[in-house]
């Protein structure tokens, strides 16, 4: 079965950088465009960004353009975000998700349990 | 902006049938899919393509799509549908958006 497991979240100061990582298993990774969504502490869903099968495209939200980056690794089957410049807005449980298999549909239908980022000082 | 539209809460005796609807400008061309989400556990995607269930989500939740508006309905619900449900569009431009989110309360 799909599992994807987040790591690499915590306490982070404003304005320090941090990297999470989605492992992934149980089906073709490198077949799949993959996201990371968040959601805020009392907000709602927000999508974040999004990787091609081959890493080749990524697209980011308005709100962390030039600050977060997405990469993967299909040889080991490993999912990244390097957030950098972090700010108080950026507090959220973030979220790996897989890509839907349909280009003109796309939604998420896997998703992580979430890793937890605090930016504090 | 592009934004979707749901009502912050939605309350439902048990074995009623519960409704949320999304709205959004211009949803009218795009697929809607749905969301589940319980504290603690991984968001699980109970409707995609508008009216498609994903292999192992009950066959009591339906979704439907007309004009700019989307619904999810819970037929019989249970106590255990009680959480949060979010619809998702996506488009070329705006990528994919995310509505509100509305919380079912089972009571």
């Amino acid at each position: 079965q799909v599992k994807l497991v987040e790591s690499g979240g915590g306490v982070v100061q404003p304005g320090r950088s941090l990297r999470l990582s989605c492992a992934a298993s149980g089906f073709i990774f490198s077949d799949f465009g993959m996201h990371w969504v968040r959601q805020a502490p009392g907000k709602g869903l927000e999508w974040v960004a999004v990787i091609s099968y081959d890493g080749s495209k990524t697209y980011y939200a308005a709100s962390v353009i030039g600050r977060f980056t997405i990469s993967r690794d299909n040889s080991n089957n490993a999912l990244y975000l390097d957030m950098d410049s972090l700010t108080n807005e950026d507090s959220a449980l973030y979220y790996c998700a897989k890509a839907s298999p349909s280009s003109s549909s796309q939604f998420f239908d896997f998703w992580g349990q979430g890793i937890l980022v605090s930016v504090s000082s | 902006s592009y934004e979707l539209t749901q009502p912050p809460s939605v309350s439902v005796s048990p074995g009623q049938t519960a409704t949320i609807i999304c709205s959004g400008n211009i949803l009218g061309d795009k697929f809607v899919s749905w969301y589940q989400l319980k504290p603690d556990q991984s968001p699980i995607l109970v409707i995609y393509e508008d009216s498609q269930r994903p292999s192992g989500i009950p066959e009591r939740f339906s979704g439907s799509h007309s004009g700019d508006s989307a619904t999810l309905t819970v037929s019989g619900t249970q106590t255990l549908d009680e959480a949060d449900y979010y619809c998702q569009a996506w488009d070329r431009s705006i990528h994919w958006v995310f509505g509100g989110g509305t919380k079912l309360t089972v009571l």
